[in-house]
């Protein structure tokens, strides 16, 4: 069974602030994505990767996928109130009749002003 | 809003009673995904589904719950006789196949209450 462990579970900082979160497995994916969600809605895709050691930057955000597709990590740099939320990694095999995206439990980051 | 859409966004339902949760998907997208969150868990699979066809339903309980996605209309998963412990948000997700890749979007989610 695959599995994804993140961590940390629990992160609270201040504002401008920098954090990364991370995301391991000891099996290997074919993607792995990234997904934040807030309360009472559903997650909202941030990334995608596919190559290992690939990086990925969306504005103070940076995503990498380990060189052997196993890990990944988020940095946000100087968090904002506005990247509080629950942060989950999504790994994916396809192929057949696979489609499924193994998801971690999440690490719920709350950004203090 | 071209986005993948649920409903209803709130359902309850006494014990026994069926539970039926819609999911359209993202215009174009022929893929879709059901997902279950249980309080302090991650989003667990549960069925995969191409139009008229179900690919993958290893996540699905055996018994009680079914899905479909017909040619015309939503995707659907029905929940038989409903139980406290199927009280979970309920997710939808679409995806296309873009090479290897299937991209999920995911929908707002149906909060299914059983008193």
């Amino acid at each position: 069974t695959q599995l994804l462990e993140q961590s940390p579970q629990f992160l609270s900082i201040q504002e401008g602030e920098n954090l990364t979160v991370y995301c391991n497995s000891s099996s290997v994916f074919s993607s792995l994505q990234w997904y934040r969600q807030e309360p009472g809605e559903g997650p909202v895709l941030l990334v995608t990767v596919v190559t290992g050691g690939e990086v990925k930057k969306l504005k103070r955000l940076t995503f990498q996928f380990g060189d052997a597709r196993k890990d990944s990590s988020l940095h946000i740099t100087a968090a904002q109130p506005g990247d509080t939320g629950l942060y989950l990694c999504a790994g994916g095999n396809y192929g057949g009749s696979q489609g499924n995206l193994i998801f971690g439990k999440g690490t719920k980051l709350s950004v203090k002003p | 809003n071209a986005g993948v859409m649920q409903n209803p966004r709130h359902l309850v339902r006494r014990r026994g009673q069926e539970a039926r949760l819609r999911c359209s998907p993202m215009k174009g997208h022929s893929h879709v995904y059901w997902y279950r969150q249980l309080p302090e868990e991650g989003l667990k699979f549960m069925v995969y589904l191409q139009k008229e066809n179900i690919i993958d339903e290893s996540g699905m309980p055996k018994e009680r719950f079914s899905a479909e996605f017909p040619k015309e209309g939503p995707s659907i998963l029905r929940i038989q006789q409903v139980v406290r412990g199927d009280s979970a948000a309920y997710f939808c997700a679409s995806s296309t196949n873009r090479g290897r890749i299937y991209e999920q979007y995911f929908g707002p989610g149906t909060r299914l209450t059983v008193t």
